[in-house]
């Protein structure tokens, strides 16, 4: 099975930096995804890490560790649109159909 | 880029009867969907995998015969929600794989459940 762990709520200002941490726990590990999901509203795709190291698209940064199961989402510049939840969700290598597991989410609120 | 439509985008019901939600894949085919559930403030719950053409696969605890999965096309995934009761309230997600920018996954827009 999988445990996903991450903080439930973050508050930053406004052009503010802020990091999202999430740690797991996975019989077989084939990727971490980040997604930002606005209330009521479905996920829509931020991030893909399956190697260790940072990548970086704009404002926002992954980062994963393969061997320490931890993974970070980096918000820069942060605006006030930024507000929303951020999951951390892993993709298993034991299932054959890719299915992903998600974190409880971090609740981000960007304040002016 | 690859698409999923979600219709009902809501639906309010009376408990007892029965509601359909589909996915559609626009302009791709979609092997295998995901649904997932949502209470709220709480993340997505995976409730079952459906390959086109064969039985879905049920995650531990989500009754198979309440909640009707059906793959009959690469492009139509559906889930019924049978005799539902006001502990079914809850936003419904489907997800499907693609190979579009690497191993990734298209959610459709969810569906808010309301049991009256």
């Amino acid at each position: 099975g999988q445990n996903i762990d991450q903080p439930t709520e973050m508050t930053a200002t406004e052009g503010a930096i802020v990091q999202i941490n999430c740690t797991y726990q996975t019989s077989g590990f084939n990727g971490l995804f980040w997604y930002q999901q606005h209330a009521g509203e479905a996920p829509t795709f931020l991030s893909y890490n399956v190697l260790d190291g940072l990548e970086e698209k704009g404002r926002f940064s992954s980062f994963l560790s393969r061997s320490k199961g931890y993974s970070y989402l980096l918000l820069k510049e942060l605006q006030m649109k930024d507000s929303a939840s951020y999951l951390c969700a892993v993709r298993s290598s034991t299932d054959s159909w890719g299915k992903l597991q998600f974190g409880a989410g971090t609740q981000v609120v960007v304040t002016p | 880029g690859a698409v999923v439509s979600q219709h009902p985008s809501w639906v309010i019901c009376k408990s007892g009867t029965s509601v359909k939600i589909e996915c559609r894949s626009l302009d791709f085919q979609a092997t295998t969907m995901f649904w997932y559930r949502q209470f709220p403030k709480q993340s997505l719950m995976l409730m079952a995998t459906s390959n086109e053409g064969s039985k879905a696969t049920y995650e531990q605890g989500v009754e198979k015969d309440k909640f009707l999965i059906n793959h009959a096309s690469l492009t139509l995934s559906t889930l019924t929600v049978t005799s539902a009761h006001p502990e079914d309230s809850s936003f419904y997600i489907c997800s499907a794989a693609t190979r579009e920018g690497g191993y990734g996954y298209t959610f459709g827009s969810g569906t808010r459940l309301t049991v009256v």
